[in-house]
């Protein structure tokens, strides 16, 4: 079963406009934690943003916040004021496991476009 | 700091041979995971290592398989390659935080491409 969903395989959206890329995820853990990555074209994945399952506030980072409804279970990334180098790939992701061992498991990941 | 580093960066094989792709964590990392990336399947869980002990695996046949070594560093192996395995293969390396204040988050190296020919 999917666990973690991405329903936008590509956005644009216009220079210095916010956009929110969907993310929901599925889990029967407590404990967990979920991500954002940002994969440019040159192929390196870059952490952007964290937020644990029991934070009570968004976590936030620089332009960069999470939108976490737990209840619904989705973690929208928001990036505000968006810049040309932000195009590039974005994949959630969630952590979920035991103290014997964890995993990380992504989404199909939303390709986002800066148009200038 | 130097980042996670992956060799080789690029390779070719053919059918019916087997691979080994090698992975140094940042330093400090005891957890090193890999991940197979495709166009068609995106990123794909392999495994997980943590002080030499394979930790979590991801649902690949047994032609994957990996190590890791008491520095840290990490290895995987694919024997019998078959085209479908040509993709790019991502190692990661994280500070394991368990409990409540866990984090994770993970730091890639730049991968490995694998091409099947």
């Amino acid at each position: 079963a999917q666990k973690i969903t991405q329903t936008q395989p590509g956005m644009f959206v216009q220079e210095k406009e916010a956009v929110t890329l969907d993310c929901t995820y599925d889990t029967s853990d407590q404990s967990y934690g979920l991500f954002w990555y940002k994969q440019p074209s040159s192929g390196e994945m870059i952490f952007l943003i964290y937020q644990g399952s029991y934070d009570e506030q968004n976590a936030t980072e620089g332009r960069y916040s999470l939108n976490f409804q737990k209840a619904r279970k989705s973690a929208n990334l928001v990036i505000s004021a968006s810049q040309l180098g932000d195009s590039a790939m974005y994949f959630c992701a969630m952590r979920e496991g035991q103290d014997g061992g964890f995993k990380t498991i992504f989404g199909a990941g939303t390709r986002l476009f800066v148009k200038a | 700091k130097a980042g996670v580093t992956q060799t080789p960066r690029y390779l070719i094989k053919t059918r019916g041979q087997q691979v080994t792709l090698s992975c140094s964590p940042i330093s400090g990392h005891r957890s090193v995971s890999w991940y197979q990336q495709t166009p068609g399947q995106g990123l794909q869980f392999l495994f997980e290592y943590f002080s030499e002990t394979q930790r979590n695996k991801g649902n690949f046949p047994g032609r994957f398989s990996g190590r890791q070594f008491s520095n840290s560093r990490s290895e995987m192996n694919v024997s019998t390659l078959e085209l479908g395995d040509s993709a790019l293969y991502l190692c990661a390396s994280s500070l394991p935080r368990e409990g409540y204040l866990a984090t994770g988050e993970l730091f890639f190296g730049e991968g490995s491409r694998l091409t099947v020919l």
